[in-house]
Formats: structure tokens, sequence, C-alpha cells
């Protein structure tokens, strides 16, 4: 049974970067034909993809967010990561770290973290 | 940019069929997938490529789409399926995902 949980500082200020860790347990990040994203989600608010990973170190970004978003991977630590740069409070939310599932047409996320709340603010 | 649309609430009683719809242009040509969210808890995949069910999804979960109209019906609904459900998928490119707005069920 795979796992994932994220890990990474609850406060930020405003105009820094956002650092955030996933590490995967059951299973290899490396094993499969998998991809490993970031989700998030303000409080009270619906679920936005942030980007996603596959091992090779291939990336892809949501537009809005690409100009400040950097997603890596570390195989030999069994991790990924996430670093969203010159945060505001809009940046306020849970970050979930997930699985992801290359489709016939399309991803979906099979397996996701617990979720981590990270607060901008001074 | 791409969007997935979703009614924002629906209520059904105890026993009903819930139906919660998601609409897009890229659904014709992309799958969609729905996850279901209860309240301080990550979501759970209950639909996958528009009508396949994960292992341990209870059978009243289905899923069904028409044109740029994906469907997820919950027959005989429990108290317990009250929770927010969110469609996903992909642009026509197949490279940028989305979610819709979230649809939040009740049980009355």
């Amino acid at each position: 049974q795979v796992q994932l949980q994220e890990s990474g500082p609850g406060l930020v200020k405003p105009s820094q970067t956002l650092s955030l860790t996933c590490t995967v347990s059951g299973g290899s990040i490396s094993s499969g034909s998998y991809y490993w994203s970031w989700i998030r989600q303000p409080a009270g608010k619906g679920l936005e993809w942030i980007g996603r990973i596959y091992t090779s170190g291939s990336t892809n970004y949501n537009p809005s967010l690409k100009s400040r978003v950097t997603i890596s991977v570390d195989t030999s630590k069994n991790q990924f990561s996430l670093k969203l740069s010159s945060v505001t409070a809009a940046d306020t939310a849970v970050y979930y770290c997930a699985r992801t599932v290359l489709a016939a047409a399309g991803y979906y996320f099979d397996y996701w973290g617990q979720g981590t709340l990270v607060t901008v603010s001074s | 940019s791409y969007e997935l649309t979703q009614p924002p609430s629906v209520s059904v009683s105890p026993g009903q069929t819930a139906r919660i719809t998601c609409s897009g242009d890229a659904l014709p040509k992309q799958y969609a997938y729905w996850y279901q969210q209860k309240p301080g808890q990550a979501p759970v995949l209950v639909i996958y490529k528009d009508t396949e069910r994960p292992s341990g999804i209870p059978e009243r979960f289905s899923g069904s789409s028409s044109g740029t109209t994906v469907t997820l019906t919950i027959s005989a609904v429990q108290a317990e399926d009250e929770a927010d459900y969110y469609c996903q998928s992909a642009d026509s490119s197949g490279t940028h995902l989305e979610f819709g707005g979230g649809t939040k069920l009740t049980v009355l």
C-alpha cells in the first residue's frame, strides 16, 4: 500500500518561497509509469492542480502558477518537492501530494497524502 | 484556461438517487474522474475513466458520459455519502489538469 506524507513549514512570510516535500513509502517512486503531483485547496474552496513530475525529471505545471512553481524529484530519498516563490496570502491552502496515473486519455490521482496546511502571513 | 462546471449543491433524501453533472468542452476527448472529499480528509477516487469504479468503492457509485457532460450517479444514497464531490479531467491537449468547482451533496 503506497503512502504519501507531506512535510514542510506551516507558516511562510509574504514574498518568500514556500517549500514542501512529499515522502513516498510502500513502494519505489521510480517503479511503474507513475507521475507525482502537487494539488492545493484553500479553506472552504475547491481543488487546484499545481503540477506534476515524472521520475525522469519531466514536469508540467498549471499555466496560472507556472512562473512561480518548481517541482523536483529525489529518487534516492523516494521524495519529490514543491517550491512556490513570491507567495501572497492567496497561496494559503492545504497542500496535497498525490500519485498520478497516466490513463489512455488523461491523468488521475489514485493515492493522496493527508495534506498539510501552509499559511502565508507576516 | 480550461473549465469544468459543476452545480454547487445537490440535495437528496436517503434511499434516493443523486446525480452530479460536470461539463467541459474537452470531455468528449478526455476521460473524467470523480473524487469524494469529506471534511478534514483528502479526496478519494470513486470513479475513473468516466465509468470505472476502483476496488473498495460501493456499487451504488457509477459514472456515465454523454458529449461534453459527465455524470456521477449515487444510487440508494446513504447518510455516509454526504460529502463534496469533484470531477477532474484534462484540457484538449491532455497536458494540463483541471478540477471542477465541486458539488456539495447533502443527504436530507
